[in-house]
């Protein structure tokens, strides 16, 4: 099974959007709803930023969000903060496992 | 509250075996699966593969299925991932993480595994 697609990198300035695209297949983001985002600083483990293509965790700014169109799942991040810059990592369920994207380094200018 | 807590760094040779640990606490480690997940240096994340320790159910990645396998000891509530015969592209950081639906909800603070002759 191949990786989910997502550009390598992204950047905004503060306060504006990004949107980070996640690309995959009708076996996986196209056929489930079982999408998530995980953001991961420098040293740390990743944490949940988004479940369920577009469900945020307790705690998670709503700045974030997320959105599947066929193939295609979608992460925007709302008036870019500096604590915003790290990679981000898209998931999906594959039908018994699954599988993660390649990551997208997210700069804030 | 939810916590994973793995085993310490490991130094190993090619061709060893090793076991690292991720010990749950602060929910029913029975009822949630509970997975694995390999970063190498410098690169992205790979799910391994995951475990519902109530009845030790496993599902792996096609990636690592038969490479890795998953275990679970309920009685202790703790989570192992283990190698017959290490590779010295089995270096990497391997992180715990309790999965809700098909997401990992809570993570441990990664064990690093280093395979160097």
């Amino acid at each position: 099974q191949s990786a989910l697609t997502q550009p390598p990198s992204a950047s905004g300035s503060p306060g504006q959007s990004v949107t980070i695209s996640c690309t995959g297949t009708s076996s996986d983001v196209g056929g489930y709803k079982y999408v998530s985002w995980y953001q991961q600083h420098p040293g740390k483990a990743p944490k949940v930023m988004i479940y369920e293509v577009s469900k945020r965790p307790s705690g998670v700014p709503d700045r974030f969000s997320g959105s599947k169109s066929g193939n295609t799942a979608s992460l925007t991040v709302s008036g870019l903060q500096a604590e915003d810059e790290a990679d981000y990592y898209c998931t999906s369920y594959a039908g018994s496992f699954v599988v993660f994207g390649g990551g997208t380094k997210l700069t804030v200018l | 509250e939810v916590q994973l807590v793995q085993s310490g760094a490991e130094v190993k040779k090619p061709g060893e075996s090793l076991k690292i640990s991720c010990k749950a606490s602060g929910y029913s480690f029975s009822g949630y699966w509970i997975g694995w997940v390999r970063q190498m240096p410098g690169k992205g994340l790979e799910w391994m593969g995951i475990i519902f320790p109530a009845d030790s159910n496993t599902r792996y990645s096609p990636s690592f299925q038969g490479q890795v396998t998953i275990s679970a000891d309920k009685s202790i509530s703790t989570a192992y991932l283990q190698w017959s015969s290490l590779k010295a592209s089995d270096t990497a950081m391997f992180y715990c993480a309790r999965m809700g639906d098909w997401y990992f909800d809570y993570w441990g603070q990664g064990t690093l595994v280093t395979v160097s002759s």
